[in-house]
């Protein structure tokens, strides 16, 4: 199975901060990366797929790069309803497999 | 807008069985290729599995931990989608969420809030 690691695991950051969130796979997955977001009490959310190409809806703050290994999600302005837990998956090959997550919190 | 909603989530004792219900609206269902994904508390997501849409094969697959466990079914007349569980342990205590997958995006697009299943004696 292709293993998907996080980092950082959680961080605190401020209304206006840039935040990056890196993914690395365990192998290379081309650019079969997505990213979703994570609050309570709501369904996830699609924010980014084949590693870089933004979902219908979703602002553009949000943006994905990388290819084969390493991948980053980046919120250029951090807003106050962007604090959630971001995850990575793979859609390479199956089993299709997901990072830990990144849980972003207030400072 | 379209909506999953999943049911059937309660407290079973290891050993035993329990059948999720996912519904699905304002979707043309029958087309989708549907997972089911969960979340022990307080942990990441796994997927737990996969069917294609009748008109693709309507052929299965699952992740090694539940494989021989676990069936994933689908009632294309009723828009809904299933998962039966059997042989439940205590590690399958977790929020399961069904889930289209985009074949054009190569992603899961729209999720249901989860159904929580609970093994424990």
């Amino acid at each position: 199975d292709i293993q998907m690691t996080q980092s950082p695991s959680s961080l605190s950051a401020s209304v206006g901060d840039r935040v990056t969130i890196t993914c690395r796979a365990s192998q290379s997955i081309s650019r079969y990366l997505n990213w979703y977001q994570q609050k309570p009490r709501k369904a996830l959310k699609l924010l980014i797929y084949a590693a870089s190409s933004l979902q219908i809806g979703v602002p553009s703050r949000f943006s994905g790069s990388g290819s084969g290994t390493d991948f980053t999600l980046t919120i250029s302005s951090l807003q106050p309803e962007d604090f959630a837990t971001y995850y990575c998956q793979q859609s390479y090959t199956m089993p299709w497999t997901f990072g830990q997550g990144t849980k972003v919190e207030i400072k | 807008e379209v909506q999953l909603v999943e049911s059937g989530g309660g407290l079973v004792k290891p050993g035993g069985s329990l059948r999720l219900s996912c519904a699905v609206s304002e979707f043309t269902f029958s087309n989708a290729w549907m997972s089911w994904v969960r979340q022990a508390p307080g942990k990441g997501l796994e997927w737990v599995g996969r069917i294609k849409s009748k008109t693709d094969g309507g052929t299965t697959d699952y992740a090694a931990p539940v494989k021989g466990r676990f069936t994933i079914s689908r009632d294309d007349s009723k828009n809904t989608l299933y998962l039966q569980m059997t042989s439940l342990k205590t590690e399958d205590t977790a929020v399961y969420y069904c889930t289209t997958k985009n074949r054009i995006l190569d992603a899961f697009d729209i999720w249901g809030q989860g159904t929580m299943v609970t093994v424990s004696s």
